[in-house]
């Protein structure tokens, strides 16, 4: 079975654009997040998406959105792009979402904004 | 809110010998998932091992083990007879039991094998 799959695995944008990142889970796997990885904050949570609906969202800004498909795959977008947006995004997957599975982990993309 | 945190930026240990990696937490629930990922260079989150918050007894898995002490919510992870390939970024995680399933994670341990 192929792994948690992220695209692309580095990234390099300017101030005020936007980007967007993409997730494909374990085959079968219907729970999608995503988190945020810098030096000073460490790991966060930015959100989670099963069955094409979020179920739970970090304390970011509403320029940080994300949506899943119906083939479970996820896709999270930032606008406006900040300094401090640059980070290591990790996505993970699990097949149903419930607190007791294990969390499948993608290798994540590395975004520099300049 | 639920806080995790580990004490030790950066820990080493020879080849072969035995290291313990700390980690306290704090939460009002008496249910929840403890974790220990280890992310190497490769940048990938590996799970290593979860204690359950409600098993009294303490988890293993091969050549890692923790302590778990609920009443200290303290959770530290051994590893015995450490390997080269051990070598990355440690974190210690929580998550509830009930309701989201976020992982809220420590600031991480840099473990370094010398041989």
């Amino acid at each position: 079975k192929a792994g948690v799959t992220q695209t692309p695995r580095y990234l390099i944008k300017t101030r005020g654009q936007q980007v967007t990142l993409s997730c494909s889970p374990i085959s079968g796997h219907r729970s999608v997040s995503w988190y945020q990885q810098t030096p000073g904050q460490g790991l966060q949570f930015l959100f989670e998406y099963f069955s094409e609906t979020q179920r739970n969202k970090g304390n970011f800004p509403g320029r940080f959105s994300g949506r899943q498909f119906s083939n479970s795959r996820s896709e999270m977008n930032v606008s406006t792009l900040e300094l401090g947006d640059s980070a290591l995004y990790l996505c993970a997957s699990s097949a149903a979402g419930a607190t007791n599975e294990k969390l499948f982990f993608g290798s994540g993309t590395q975004l520099s904004v300049l | 809110a639920q806080t995790v945190t580990q004490s030790q930026p950066e820990m080493s240990v020879q080849e072969a010998e035995t290291v313990t990696l700390s980690c306290t937490y704090d939460t009002s629930e008496s249910d929840y998932y403890l974790f220990w990922y280890k992310q190497p260079p490769s940048r990938q989150m590996i799970l290593v091992i979860r204690q359950e918050a409600y098993k009294q007894q303490n988890a293993t898995e091969n050549r890692f083990s923790v302590n778990f002490q609920k009443a200290a919510k303290s959770f530290s992870l051994k590893i015995s007879d450490s390997q080269l390939g051990d070598a990355a970024m440690y974190f210690c995680a929580y998550r509830r039991a009930q309701g989201a399933q976020k992982l809220v994670f420590g600031q991480g341990t840099r473990l370094t094998i010398n041989p």
